[in-house]
C-alpha cells in the first residue's frame, strides 16, 4: 500500500497523560500537512511541512502540542498534558508541491480519546 | 461567518434521486477541493477543480469563481454514496486547506 499511513488508528488515554502520533506520508511527496477533526464537523488546519521545515503553524496548536518531521519523511504529533478537548480525529495529508499539483491525500486519521 | 460554507449539512434521498450538495466561500482560493468521507474517518479525494467542470462517473463538481459557488451533484444516487462530502479551498496565498462542515447524505434503497 503506498497510501498515508498514520498509527496508531485508536488512542484512548486519560487526561493528563502524554500522546505520540504517526504519520508517513506517500514517499515522493514533499508537504506533509496535519488536521484535527472534532466530531460533525470539518477537519481544521493544525500545521504543515515543506521536505523537514514547519512552515506554518495554526494558534489551535497551543504549546502542549508539538509537530516534527525530523528527516522530511514521516511525521510525528505530540499532545503534553491531554485534556478531553483534545478528543479528536487527527489527520495527517501528504502532497506534492509541484508547478501543476497540490492534491492532499488523506490518510485514515487517528482516533483519540482522552477520558 | 466561516470562510467556507456547505449546504444542505443533512441529506437524506431515495436511491436515483439526482442530489446536488452546494458550498459557497468567501476568500480568494488557489482550487476547491471536493472530499468524501466514509464512517470510520478515512477521506478521499473526488475533484479538485479552479474553474468549470469537472467529471468522474456518476459525479459532476462545477464551480462559479465569479459567484464564489460550487456544487456537487450525483446522479443516479446509491445507498453506497452515502457518506459525509466536505468541500475545502485552497487559500490564495497560503498553503492550508480550509474546510467546510460537510454534508452528511443518506441515500435509502
Amino acid at each position: 500500500d503506498t497510501g498515508v499511513s498514520q498509527d496508531p488508528r485508536h488512542k484512548i488515554t486519560k487526561r493528563g497523560q502524554n500522546v505520540t502520533f504517526r504519520c508517513d506520508p506517500i514517499s515522493e511527496h514533499n508537504r506533509l500537512y496535519w488536521y484535527r477533526q472534532t466530531l460533525g464537523q470539518g477537519p481544521e488546519f493544525l500545521t504543515y511541512f515543506q521536505n523537514e521545515a514547519q512552515l506554518e503553524k495554526s494558534r489551535l496548536l497551543s504549546d502542549r502540542f508539538s509537530a516534527e518531521r525530523p528527516k522530511g519523511s514521516f511525521s510525528t504529533l505530540e499532545i503534553q498534558r491531554t485534556e478531553q478537548g483534545d478528543s479528536a480525529m487527527y489527520l495527517c495529508a501528504s502532497s506534492y508541491q509541484g508547478p501543476y499539483s497540490y492534491e492532499q491525500y488523506f490518510g485514515p486519521g487517528t482516533r483519540l480519546t482522552v477520558t | 461567518k466561516n470562510e467556507v460554507e456547505q449546504s444542505p449539512q443533512n441529506l437524506t434521498a431515495q436511491e436515483g434521486e439526482f442530489i446536488t450538495i452546494n458550498c459557497s466561500y468567501s476568500v480568494g482560493i488557489s482550487a476547491l477541493h471536493w472530499l468524501q468521507q466514509h464512517p470510520g474517518g478515512g477521506i478521499v479525494s473526488l475533484f479538485m477543480l479552479s474553474s468549470g467542470k469537472k467529471k468522474h462517473g456518476r459525479l459532476i463538481a462545477t464551480i462559479n469563481i465569479q459567484e464564489k459557488h460550487s456544487s456537487l451533484h450525483i446522479t443516479a444516487s446509491h445507498p453506497r454514496d452515502s457518506a459525509v462530502y466536505i468541500c475545502a479551498v485552497g487559500v490564495q496565498g497560503a498553503q492550508k486547506l480550509v474546510f467546510g462542515q460537510g454534508t452528511r447524505l443518506t441515500i435509502n434503497p
